[in-house]
Formats: C-alpha cells, sequence, structure tokens
C-alpha cells in the first residue's frame, strides 16, 4: 500500500521569504501526486498535481513541486511567501491503476509572518 | 463550480446517540468520500462510495456506517456516538467512478463534531 510522510509539523516563515515543504512517499508501482491546500475554517482545495510528464509542476499562485523518483520526494516550494499563504499544506498520493483513492499525509502548517 | 454541501458546521452530541452527517454534490460526480481530519493524523478515510447504493471501507470504519441512495447524496452515520469520534469530518466527491483523482477531489468546508 502506498504512504506518505510530511516530516514537518509546522514550519513559520517570515513574508517573503522562500519556503520548502518536505513530502516523501512510499510505494511499489507508479503513482500521481498531489498536493491540497486548508486555509482556516475551510475545506481542503487542490493546489497542483504530478501525473506524468515534466517533473516541475507549477500551481497559478506561485507554488511548486518537483518529482523526484529516485530519492520518492514530492517537496512543494515557493520563493517568496505572503501572508496570505498561511495554511494547513497536505501532499497526497494515489496509484495510476485501479480505484484511484487519494491517501494523505499528516499535513504540515505554514505560519507566515510580517 | 462544483459544490460540495455539508449539512452542519459544528454539531454537538451526547455519548450513545445515532448521529447523522450528511454531504450534498451538486456536479453529478460518481466517487464520494468520507474522511476524519485530527491533529497531527491528517485525513483519514473513512468509507467510500463509486455508485449508488455501492459503499466500500476505507482505513478506518469501526463504529461508523454510510448510506448512498441518490447518487448527489452521501450520509454518515455514527451509530453510537463515542467521545473518541471528536473530531472534524469532510466530504468529498470526484468524477468517473474509480478514477477521478486526477481531476481532484472536491472538498466541503466540514463538519466539527463533539460528542460529550
Amino acid at each position: 500500500a502506498q504512504s506518505v510522510t510530511q516530516l514537518d509539523s509546522q514550519v513559520p516563515v517570515f513574508e517573503e521569504a522562500p519556503v520548502e515543504l518536505r513530502c516523501n512517499y512510499s510505494s511499489s508501482v507508479s503513482v500521481y501526486l498531489f498536493w491540497y491546500v486548508q486555509y482556516p475554517n475551510q475545506g481542503l482545495q487542490l493546489l497542483l498535481k504530478y501525473l506524468s510528464g515534466s517533473t516541475l509542476v507549477e500551481s497559478i499562485n506561485g507554488f511548486e513541486a518537483e518529482f523526484n523518483k529516485s530519492q520518492t520526494s514530492f517537496h512543494l516550494r515557493k520563493p517568496s511567501v505572503h501572508i496570505s499563504d498561511t495554511a494547513e499544506y497536505f501532499c497526497a498520493v494515489t496509484l495510476n491503476t485501479g480505484f484511484q483513492k487519494l491517501v494523505f499525509g499528516t499535513g504540515t502548517r505554514l505560519l507566515v509572518s510580517p | 463550480d462544483v459544490k460540495v454541501t455539508q449539512s452542519s458546521r459544528y454539531l454537538v452530541k451526547r455519548t450513545g446517540e445515532k448521529v447523522f452527517l450528511e454531504c450534498v454534490q451538486d456536479m453529478d460526480h460518481e466517487n464520494m468520500f468520507w474522511y476524519r481530519q485530527d491533529p497531527g493524523l491528517g485525513l483519514r478515510l473513512i468509507y467510500f462510495s463509486y455508485d449508488v447504493k455501492m459503499k466500500e471501507k476505507g482505513d478506518i470504519p469501526e463504529g461508523y456506517s454510510v448510506s448512498r441512495e441518490k447518487k448527489e447524496r452521501f450520509s454518515l452515520i455514527l451509530e453510537s456516538a463515542s467521545t473518541n469520534q471528536t473530531s472534524m469530518y469532510l466530504c468529498a466527491s470526484s468524477l468517473l467512478s474509480g478514477q477521478g483523482a486526477v481531476f481532484g477531489y472536491t472538498f466541503g468546508s466540514g463538519t466539527r463534531l463533539t460528542v460529550v
């Protein structure tokens, strides 16, 4: 079965600083990878996804993630964060065959301060 | 926009009560899911459904059941609520029976259930 590890439960950072949220996955077969974001008092929203092709994927609000098969990682990065990026971020994985149900990591809370 | 609506934002129930959490989606999605979200544990799948009247156990189904009598509605039932079921419950839906993860899940805003 596949699994996801997010080692950092909380990442504090100052506004306009770069940030990296780490995600490692475990699976014996090919997977699809996702990052979801949860703003306070809201449900989760899809931020970006890797299905195939280019290993670097980008979101519309400046986040990017790189799929690294050899290191089984899918880290999320942003070169300059804003206060509004304060949220909880979840990495998720699903198999690319059979029934596709998402398995989520434990989440990383990004705290951006002025 | 696809909407997933959970009927209650906050709910307080007593131990032993039968509790119904309702979820309705308006975009004709085949798949629906119930997760619970707890600090430090992330989201854990309770049950899912890929078609009307079809249901499958997720990773933590004990103490829960579900009902899907209509395509747009997926109900989570706590047969006899216990304090360890105090949690945030999130409903989600996706397209294409069994294959919708690639299109992303659409989540509701959640129901925060407190069992006292």
